[in-house]
């Protein structure tokens, strides 16, 4: 079956504008997560998903939101870029059962870069 | 806020040989840990997980160790082959009832395989 899809791959953008960048999670997986990662900071947990209800969220600025469709496809948002910004933004897939972590797939990610 | 870290950002390994990769992690209620690889280019991958009950388990090639009273976390690689040349993150989890926390990562450790 088909893996994580995000798009698009890449993205540029200047300060200051805002940016939505989309994940389609495995079929049948009805939780999405979202990670930003970053040389300096690493990987960390921006928010997950599940049935169309934001359950938990990371400690990020509220210039990143996020959302999920009924069909389980997630978009995430960030408003007023800023340089810092800049990192590979992953989605992950779960099937929601379980504890978090579990059969979690992530997708290629979308480097965002920040001029 | 509590994280999880590894002690060194770079391994270097003979082909063939045994490769062990280690993780610290701080929070002693985590109740699920998982090991993940990420080559270049690509989302990180799924390659095992433990339970807090457990001390050890195993997968092909790879086994992953728990000590609980030190708060660490370990991976074993057996017979390494070039196609283990990646990056590797530790992530712990705490399912926490009602909520659901994000996987909380590593910094990675880059394991370089020697010919």
């Amino acid at each position: 079956k088909a893996g994580v899809t995000q798009t698009p791959r890449y993205l540029i953008k200047t300060r200051g504008q805002q940016v939505t960048l989309s994940c389609s999670p495995i079929s049948g997986h009805r939780s999405v997560s979202w990670y930003q990662q970053t040389p300096g900071q690493g990987l960390q947990f921006l928010f997950e998903y599940f049935s169309e209800t934001q359950r938990n969220k990371g400690n990020f600025p509220g210039r990143f939101s996020g959302r999920q469709f009924s069909n389980s496809r997630s978009e995430m948002n960030v408003s007023t870029l800023e340089l810092g910004d800049s990192a590979l933004y992953l989605c992950a897939s779960n099937s929601g059962r379980g504890p978090r972590g579990t059969e979690a797939f992530f997708g290629q990610g979308t480097r965002l870069t920040v001029v | 806020g509590e994280s999880v870290g590894l002690h060194l950002p770079t391994l270097s390994v003979q082909e063939g040989d045994n490769s062990i990769i280690n993780c610290a992690y701080s929070n002693s209620a985590s109740d699920y840990f998982i090991w993940y690889k990420q080559e270049s280019g690509k989302g990180p991958q799924f390659i095992i997980d433990i339970r807090s009950n457990m001390d050890k388990r195993q997968g092909q090639r790879v086994t992953v160790l728990l000590n609980k009273t030190v708060k660490h976390l370990s991976l074993q690689i057996a017979a390494t082959q070039p196609g283990d040349s990646a990056v590797y993150f530790c992530a712990e989890n705490m399912y926490s009832g009602g909520g659901a926390d994000g996987l909380t990562f590593g910094k990675g450790t880059h394991l370089i395989i020697q010919p």
